[in-house]
């Protein structure tokens, strides 16, 4: 079975602040693929990163860093210096790999992540 | 500009009538899926369709009927079987590819009084 899990419901950090949203799934496949996304008050989904199953570098894209580590299942994302625009709802989610598309998409219940200024 | 139509934003509707949400996409996707959000809950999976005249019933779909006549559009109706219709739904398409990716479209906010 496949599940995501994001434990953290609601955080509150102030404008500066660096903060770490957790994400930890389950899954029996050997060839899965990982994603955030942020969600703003408008609603749509925004796409910030795919990450597959053999591929555990980290990785930094400006103020954003994403942690895989296999060996606890989890794939931890990282704001640093947060600013008030970062507040939003942030989505883990996790597909399987099915010949050549993706399986599904599984998602985790999501963080609301709110930066004061 | 490419991307991922869903109209209206906001719909409201009588208890006990049929209400269809429209999805046009333009990226030239195969497949498309379309999402249930309530507060808390996340998204979960209602229908997908991984090509024309094909579908799938995701992990909700009692009370919902989808149809993928054509390739860029995939219409969703919520019946009155439907308990609980309020939500907020998102319409999804991914193209096939090793390094693919879902893209949203802007969803759209049901309420039924």
């Amino acid at each position: 079975a496949q599940k995501v899990t994001q434990a953290q419901t609601e955080i509150s950090v102030v404008e500066k602040e660096d903060v770490t949203l957790d994400c930890v799934y389950e899954t029996r496949d050997t060839t899965y693929y990982l994603f955030w996304y942020k969600q703003p008050p408008s609603g749509e989904l925004v796409f910030l990163i795919r990450r597959n199953s053999f591929d555990e570098q980290n990785e930094i894209s400006g103020r954003y860093s994403w942690n895989f580590q296999k060996s606890t299942s989890s794939f931890n994302f990282t704001i640093t210096a947060s600013q008030v625009v970062d507040s939003a709802v942030y989505f883990c989610a996790l597909s399987g790999y099915r010949g050549s598309t993706l399986g599904r998409l599984y998602f985790g219940r999501g963080t609301q992540l709110t930066v004061w200024p | 500009d490419g991307g991922i139509t869903q109209s209206p934003k906001y719909l409201f509707r009588k208890e006990g009538q049929n209400v269809t949400l429209s999805c046009e996409q333009n990226l030239n996707h195969d497949a498309m899926y379309w999402y249930r959000q309530d507060p808390g809950q996340g998204l979960r999976l209602i229908y997908y369709s991984q090509i024309v005249n094909d579908f799938q019933k995701g992990d909700i779909a009692e009370g919902y009927s989808v149809s993928r006549e054509k390739k860029e559009s995939f219409p969703l109706t919520v019946t009155s079987a439907q308990k609980n219709p309020t939500a907020f739904y998102l319409c999804a398409s991914e193209t096939a590819g090793a390094y693919n990716e879902q893209f949203f479209g802007p969803g759209t906010r049901l309420t039924v009084l």
